[in-house]
């Protein structure tokens, strides 16, 4: 069963640029989210998806925002890069339904190394 | 919301040595209690898992167990390898705060033979 699969695994960016991200989940999967992890903040929540409507949101500005498709896959998107934007992009999925979180938690993908210049 | 304390590191261990790694976490509700493994250059990975009070999660000799009444969850493995070289991650998830993990600051361990 293939995992979280995360395109590109690396991208260099300049500042003013916007980016986009992308993560399939695992097949079945209904709920995706995303984390940004830096070497000072660490991990932190950006943002859930599940049937293509967010379900919760982190602090980030605007600028982050989301999406989710009808197959489940999801994007990030970055508008107005900035120096501090600069961080490993995680996404991770779960299968929906009451009881999931618990039974099976999240399941990572590799991650997008963002580089802004 | 749901927030987590995490042993701080860096700790470094010989073959062989017992390991524990301290968890305290704040939440409302009933939370799952995760912790979660980093290897250099990857992605986390799920080490074990408890759902509600006195649970106790094990994988790969690792194991930790939820403990409401002092909300702790500590991960030990009594003989830790060199392969075992790696950040930690603690994290509550669910309670008020569900679908979303709260993960703590992580703590990197390091084995030497």
């Amino acid at each position: 069963k293939a995992g979280v699969t995360q395109t590109p695994r690396y991208l260099i960016k300049t500042r003013g640029q916007q980016v986009t991200l992308s993560c399939s989940p695992i097949s079945g999967h209904r709920s995706v989210s995303w984390y940004q992890q830096t070497p000072g903040q660490g991990l932190q929540f950006l943002f859930e998806y599940f049937s293509e409507t967010q379900r919760n949101k982190g602090n980030f500005p605007g600028r982050f925002s989301g999406r989710q498709f009808s197959n489940s896959r999801s994007e990030m998107n970055v508008s107005t890069l900035e120096l501090g934007d600069s961080a490993l992009y995680l996404c991770a999925s779960r299968p929906a339904g009451t009881g999931s979180l618990s039974a099976y938690g999240y399941t990572f993908g590799s991650g997008t190394r963002l580089t802004v210049v | 919301g749901n927030s987590v304390t995490q042993m701080e590191g860096p700790v470094t261990l010989s073959e062989e040595a017992f390991l524990t790694i301290n968890c305290t976490y704040t939440a409302t509700g009933y939370p799952s209690l995760f912790w979660y493994v980093q290897y250099p250059g990857e992605g986390l990975q799920l080490l074990l898992k408890a759902t509600k009070a006195d649970d106790k999660g094990s994988n790969k000799g690792f194991e930790a167990t939820y403990r409401k009444e002092t909300t702790s969850f500590h991960l030990e493995k009594g003989s830790v390898q060199v392969s075992d070289s790696a950040v930690y991650f603690c994290a509550p998830a669910g309670g008020t705060s569900y679908g979303k993990l709260t993960f703590g600051q992580g703590t990197i361990l390091t084995v030497h033979p």
